[in-house]
């Protein structure tokens, strides 16, 4: 019974760069969502997605940013022109449709250089 | 926009202490959940609440759902080792209303256990 998997665990970019984090939600959840943590900070919502829609993405910075959970394959999160500024945790959680419990990945730990 | 308190901010107690952490909001929450964070992993899901009033246990952990909707508490009882850790309560955000939505964390209270 597979939770959450994202990867990779640990990405490297070089500012410019583009970052690709992905993420398979747990067996029988339709929604995703990503959140992004820095260090000794609570998680901030990004992005909530459907299958091929974005429901709510308040939470995401208006440039360089995109998220997909296309039909088939795992939801991606996209940061393009990486800066320094971007270097944080990014967790991925999913939930069954309507439920307000979401369980998280393992995280995705971006550094820029 | 919506923001959740918790206090205290760390805790430093012996094992074999209960342990008791809070979280406050202005705004009404209608689901509080209660989440462990381990360094370098993901967050896990502890406790969820959805009635004013209700108090819900999961092992050595109780936590209650304020009469207001405003507030929710975290009690560990008999505290070992492995609690050492990061918790936070969540809330959904009321933008799109609904169970599912993205959740609004406070800051985190870090329990360390001095043996």
């Amino acid at each position: 019974n597979a939770g959450v998997m994202q990867n990779p665990r640990h990405l490297v970019r070089r500012r410019g760069q583009e970052a690709r984090l992905r993420c398979s939600p747990m067996k029988g959840h339709s929604h995703v969502y990503w959140y992004r943590q820095l260090p000794e900070e609570g998680l901030k919502f990004m992005v909530y997605l459907q299958k091929e829609n974005i429901i709510d993405e308040s939470g995401m910075p208006k440039e360089r940013f995109s998220a997909e959970f296309p039909k088939e394959g795992p939801s991606i999160l996209r940061i393009q022109q990486v800066v320094r500024g971007d270097s944080a945790a990014y967790f991925c959680a999913s939930s069954l449709q309507g439920a307000a419990e979401q369980y998280f990945g393992p995280g995705t730990r971006l550094t820029v250089t | 926009g919506q923001q959740l308190n918790q206090s205290p901010q760390s805790m430093f107690i012996q094992e074999g202490e209960d342990v008791s952490m809070n979280c406050t909001s202005s705004s009404i929450f209608n689901t509080w959940l209660w989440y462990k964070q381990d360094p370098g992993e993901g967050p896990v899901l502890l406790i969820a609440l959805y009635k004013a009033g209700e108090l819900t246990s999961n092992g050595r952990l109780t936590a209650q759902f304020g009469i207001t909707r405003k507030d929710s508490f975290l009690n560990i009882s008999a505290s070992i080792p492995s609690d050492v850790g990061i918790y936070f309560c969540a809330g959904p955000n009321l933008s799109s209303g609904g169970g599912a939505d993205g959740l609004t964390f406070g800051k985190g209270t870090h329990l360390i256990i001095q043996p």
